[in-house]
């Protein structure tokens, strides 16, 4: 079966921060990657697809890189708004979340 | 406005039965494959199933396989998962979730969540 591995489980940070989360597939995935933010109580949003295409209406502070088994998303200047947790989803087979990476106020 | 709207969660005994529902809108359903994913307190998101547009293709995550059934009736605009022989660990939030294809078995990601149910199995 087709794993994700996200790291880290959480970090601290401070706004205006950058922030890299990875995610790791245990075989090539191509591109077909998407992140979404999530926070409590609330569902997941779609943030970035195929890797690294920004969802419309996402801030360009997100980015999304990588291919094949390595993958990064990257916030570039935290807002508070960020403080949330974030997923990766892998989409070449069936589907497959990464275990999460939570991102709190340092 | 695209909307998706879950409902038959509740709190159920271990062993028991429960469907669960998802009514949308704003889009057409017979134009996209379509998922259900969960996520137990305080815990990640896991895929649970999907179907492709079409019923024609069907897929389980292994620890839901031979317990849940996911079907849908395009003509109401609805999805639904039969729950059956459910265990505590079934505990989660479901939520009902559009992918971006008519087919799970080509590249899709999701795009349109619903807010979920939650299910709660408990003697």
């Amino acid at each position: 079966d087709l794993q994700m591995t996200q790291s880290p489980a959480a970090l601290y940070a401070s706004v205006g921060d950058r922030v890299t989360i990875t995610c790791r597939a245990s075989q090539s995935i191509g591109t077909w990657l998407a992140w979404y933010q999530q926070k409590p109580g609330k569902a997941p949003k779609l943030l970035i697809y195929k890797a690294s295409s920004l969802e419309n209406g996402v801030s360009s502070r997100f980015s999304g890189s990588g291919s094949g088994t390595e993958f990064t998303l990257t916030i570039s200047s935290l807002q508070a708004d960020d403080f949330a947790t974030y997923y990766c989803l892998q989409y070449n087979t069936f589907r497959t979340f990464g275990q999460g990476t939570k991102v709190e106020i340092k | 406005e695209v909307q998706l709207m879950e409902s038959g969660g509740g709190l159920v005994q271990p062993g028991r039965s429960l469907r669960l529902s998802c009514v949308v809108s704003g889009f057409s359903l017979d134009d996209y494959a379509m998922h259900w994913v969960r996520q137990a307190p305080g815990k990640g998101l896991e895929w649970v199933s999907g179907i492709s547009w079409n019923s024609a293709n069907i897929a389980y995550a292994d620890s839901v396989k031979g317990r849940f059934t996911i079907s849908r009736d395009n003509a109401e605009n609805s999805l639904y998962l039969q729950m059956d022989s459910l265990g505590v660990e079934d505990t989660a939030f479901y939520y009902c979730v559009r992918d971006t294809k008519t087919r799970i078995v080509v590249a899709g990601y999701l795009d349109f969540w619903g807010q979920g149910t939650r299910v709660t199995v408990s003697s």
